[in-house]
């Protein structure tokens, strides 16, 4: 059964870059069948998709944060990271990393989560 | 982006209750929708997907509807382990975008 594990700084300052990365077990982020995501969650508030990575390393992200988002993959570790460049509070949220069935259901695992704080 | 829009945003039931949220797309995406429950500090759990199948597992009061933009998932009698919130999520086109969200406390 695939695992999924974030991982990263729980403190970030303002304007600094978030980096995070998904560690994946029991499952090969070269499959074919899967592309592999980050959601965010702001306290309090409700799910955000961020984007995400196939395995020929294309990638796809929400507008709203298209210019500050980056999702790479390395295959070698069997990993996939994030980075959020240029962040404020509003970037405080909980996040995870996810893996998406190319087909149904969707998404059908789920990292449990790294809360990121964004302050000085 | 396709923008998907839920409601209500919160309801107060009781158990026993029959509770129907609904989910509108802002373009048509045939059945690719999902939906998600999240208890707080936990991961969101699927719940239905394609519309109207039920993930392995999930009880049969709850149930999925609709196609192209109005989808809707109702619980036909609320449950102690069912309040919650709620998520309708797209799968029609990238980015695979969430509804805002519903949460349904207890009255």
């Amino acid at each position: 059964q695939v695992q999924l594990q974030e991982s990263g700084p729980g403190l970030v300052k303002p304007s600094e870059t978030l980096s995070l990365t998904c560690t994946v077990s029991g499952g090969s982020v070269s499959s074919r069948s899967y592309y592999w995501s980050w959601i965010r969650q702001a306290p309090g508030k409700g799910l955000e998709w961020i984007g995400h990575i196939y395995y020929d390393g294309s990638t796809n992200y929400i507008s709203s944060l298209k210019s500050r988002v980056t999702i790479s993959l390395d295959t070698s570790k069997n990993q996939f990271s994030l980075k959020v460049t240029s962040v404020t509070a509003a970037d405080t949220a909980l996040f995870y990393c996810a893996r998406v069935y190319r087909g149904w259901p969707g998404v059908d695992s789920w990292g449990q989560g790294i809360l990121v704080t964004v302050s000085s | 982006d396709i923008q998907l829009t839920q409601s209500p945003s919160f309801v107060s039931a009781s158990l026993g209750d029959r509770v129907t949220i609904t989910c509108r797309a802002s373009q048509g995406i045939g059945i690719y929708l999902a939906w998600y429950q999240q208890k707080p500090g936990k991961a969101p759990k699927l719940l239905i997907y394609a519309a109207s199948t039920f993930q392995s597992g999930v009880p049969s009061r709850f149930s999925g509807s609709g196609s192209g933009t109005e989808f809707a998932l109702t619980v036909s009698s609320l449950q102690p382990e069912d309040f919650a919130s709620y998520y309708c999520q797209q799968l029609n086109s990238f980015p695979y975008t969430f509804g805002q969200g519903t949460k349904v406390e207890i009255k």
